[in-house]
C-alpha cells in the first residue's frame, strides 16, 4: 500500500533526450510537489500543484514541465536533457495548503543519470 | 533572507549513546518545523513536526525535538542511538504562506558499533 509512488526508480539516458517521471499518491491529498536533490543531498522544491492548479513554480529551466492530469497524479517531463539534470527527483504530497496541511509525504525518488 | 542551517555535516556516535542534531532557522516569526530522515537509497520519512503548542514534540523511532524560540532552534534528540538510525537527517521549515518546504543541508549520522 505505497502512499506516494514514483516510476521509474532509475532512469539512465543520453543528453538531448526527452524523458518523463510519473508520480501517484493514494492518500487522497490535494497538493503534490516535485523536488530535486543534487549530488550534495541538497533538496529544493521545483513545482507544486494544488487541485491540479500550479501554485509553486520555482526558477527551473522551462525544459522542465509538470503536468497534473488529476489530483492523484503529478508527472514531470524533461526536454533536451543536460548533464546537470542528473539528480534524484522526489515527488511528495500533502493534504492541502496551509496549517497542518504542510506535512508532506515523500515518494522513494527517481535517480536520473544523464550521460 | 530566510534560511535553515544544519551546522553539522557529519556526526558519529556510538551505539547506545545519546544524540542531538542541530537545526537553526532565520525568520521573524515562528515557522512550521519538521525533521525528516533519509536512509541510503530511500525517500524521506517524517520523524516529527511542530506547528504550535508544547515545544517538546515526540516523533517516531524514539526521536524528540524541542523548539526554542529564543534560539531559533529545533534540535533533534534521541536518548539511545541504534545502528539502524544511521542515515541522513534533514530539518525543514515552512516560514510563510508561500507553501514552500525549505530544507537544511542535512546531517549524516554514522553509528559506531
Amino acid at each position: 500500500d505505497t502512499a506516494v509512488s514514483q516510476t521509474p526508480k532509475y532512469l539512465v539516458t543520453q543528453m538531448g533526450n526527452d524523458k518523463s517521471i510519473k508520480c501517484e499518491q493514494n492518500l487522497g491529498h490535494d497538493t503534490m510537489y516535485w523536488y530535486k536533490q543534487d549530488s550534495k543531498k541538497f533538496l529544493k522544491i521545483m513545482f507544486s500543484y494544488n487541485n491540479k492548479e500550479l501554485i509553486i513554480n520555482e526558477t527551473v529551466p522551462n525544459r522542465f514541465s509538470p503536468k497534473s492530469p488529476d489530483k492523484a497524479h503529478l508527472n514531470l517531463h524533461i526536454n533536451s536533457l543536460e548533464l546537470g539534470d542528473s539528480a534524484v527527483y522526489f515527488c511528495a504530497s500533502s493534504q492541502g495548503l496551509g496549517g497542518t496541511s504542510y506535512e508532506q509525504y515523500f515518494g522513494p525518488g527517481t535517480r536520473l543519470t544523464v550521460t | 533572507a530566510q534560511s535553515v542551517t544544519q551546522p553539522d555535516i557529519h556526526i558519529t556516535v556510538s551505539e547506545g549513546a545519546s544524540l542531538e542534531l542541530r537545526c537553526n532557522y532565520s525568520y521573524g516569526a515562528t515557522p512550521y518545523l519538521f525533521w525528516y530522515v533519509q536512509s541510503p537509497g530511500q525517500g524521506l520519512q517524517l520523524l516529527l513536526k511542530y506547528f504550535s503548542g508544547d515545544t517538546l514534540v515526540q516523533g517516531i523511532k524514539g526521536f524528540e525535538a524541542e523548539f526554542k524560540r529564543s534560539q531559533s532552534s529545533f534540535n533533534l534528540r534521541k536518548p539511545s542511538v541504534h545502528w539502524s538510525d544511521a542515515a541522513e537527517y534533514f530539518c525543514a521549515v515552512v516560514m510563510d504562506s508561500s507553501y514552500k518546504l525549505i530544507f537544511g543541508s542535512g546531517t549524516r549520522l554514522l553509528v559506531r558499533p
